[in-house]
This record gives structure tokens, sequence and C-alpha cells, in this order.
């Protein structure tokens, strides 16, 4: 069974500039998580999805938001990008809620 | 906010030898996951032990959880250069339904030959 892909894996952009990352769960998994890891803040819950709703949120500002389609796929999305959104951004999925969660290798985003 | 602390924050041991690192956390959980990761890559999974658990073994790995004084540990027994990374305890909280991973500060693990 193939694992979480997330795409791209790298990019880099520019500040004020807004970003869509990707994140294609395991085969039948109906939850997404998304987190941040950065050295300073460590890794640091964004929002999960279920059924494409989103149940949980972290807490981050309104420009880091998110969705879910109907195959599981989900999208995150960061609008006017801030130097400290410089971050590996890591997706996870699992069967539902308080399962294991089997994370992607992630996107590296480099805001300049 | 950190809901775990990862204890010590590095450990250098050498091949052969057993190392533990330990986790504590501040609330009630469902669940705690152990995760490693190598040089900023993505997390994979080790162990998933939920809340009514005491220990859980996989391979090399044993897993403690002691929900009265909320902290876990992990032992890994006769180590490896390959088990050098960063590992993470994450703590899934018991409230809601949805899943919500809270994650340690980590432990860094230097394997030396």
């Amino acid at each position: 069974k193939a694992g979480v892909t997330q795409t791209p894996r790298y990019l880099i952009k520019t500040r004020g500039q807004q970003v869509t990352l990707s994140c294609s769960p395991i085969s039948g998994h109906r939850s997404v998580s998304w987190y941040q890891q950065t050295p300073g803040q460590g890794l640091q819950f964004l929002f999960e999805y279920f059924s494409e709703t989103q149940r949980n949120k972290g807490n981050f500002p309104g420009r880091f938001s998110g969705r879910q389609f109907s195959n599981s796929r989900s999208e995150m999305n960061v609008s006017t990008l801030e130097l400290g959104d410089s971050a590996l951004y890591l997706c996870a999925s699992s069967l539902g809620p308080f399962g294991t969660q089997y994370f992607g290798p992630g996107t590296r985003l480099l805001v300049l | 906010s950190q809901q775990g602390e990862e204890d010590p924050q590095a450990l250098s041991i050498q091949e052969g030898e057993n190392a533990t690192m330990n986790c504590s956390y501040k609330t009630s959980i469902n669940n705690l996951q152990w995760y490693r990761q190598n040089s900023g890559r993505g997390l994979v999974h080790l162990i998933l032990i939920r809340s009514n658990e005491r220990e859980k073994h996989s391979g090399r790995l044993r897993v403690t959880l002691d929900t009265s004084k909320k902290s876990s540990s992990l032992l890994i027994t006769a180590s490896r250069a390959a088990d050098t990374a960063s590992y993470f305890c994450a703590t899934d909280l018991a409230t809601g339904t949805a899943s919500k991973l809270t994650f340690g500060t980590g432990t860094r693990l230097q394997v030396t030959l």
C-alpha cells in the first residue's frame, strides 16, 4: 500500500505570495492532519479533516487554511506569506480519530 | 504550546547500548505515540500506546505509560548506528472526537560505532 505523498517536496516563495500544498493520504484513510515544523517552535498542529470537514484547528492565523476533497486528498493554503512561515509542512493520514497517524515526507517551504 | 516535554534533549551512546527517552505530558490523553525523524525528513511511526495500556513492545522497542504520573518512556535495546535520529512523543488528547497530536520537544539520539 502506498504511503502518504506530498507535493511539492520543495518550494521557494517570496513574502506576500500565497502557496498551496497537496497531500494524498494512504488509500482508505479518511482523516488528514497537517503540521508545521520549525526549529524554534517544533512540531505544531495546524488542522485536521475528516470526510471533508475540518474538525480541529490549531492556533494559527487565518492566513492558514485547508480543505479536503471527497477522495480524502487534502490541500493547505497559506496566503500573504511571511518569513516566519518558512518551515517543513507535514501531512499525516489515519483511518479515523485516535488512530495511528502516518506521515508523508513533508514539503519544505522557504520564504524569502 | 508543547504538551509533552522530553528528557534528555540529546543522548549519545555507543552501538550495542540501550537508550532510554522519557516524555511527560500535562493533560489526560486518549493515546500516546512515538515517532522517529531522520535529519528533517518525515516522521516514522514507532508505537502507539493507549491510555489503558501500561507497556508495549515492538522489536527492539519497549514503551511504558504511567497515566498517574503523566509520563512515558521509550527504550531502544541493543542500539545501532541506524537508530541515530530524533525521537518524538505525541499525545492525542482525550477530549472531543477529533484527533490532534501534540508533540514533545524531541530527543536527539546519536549512536556511535
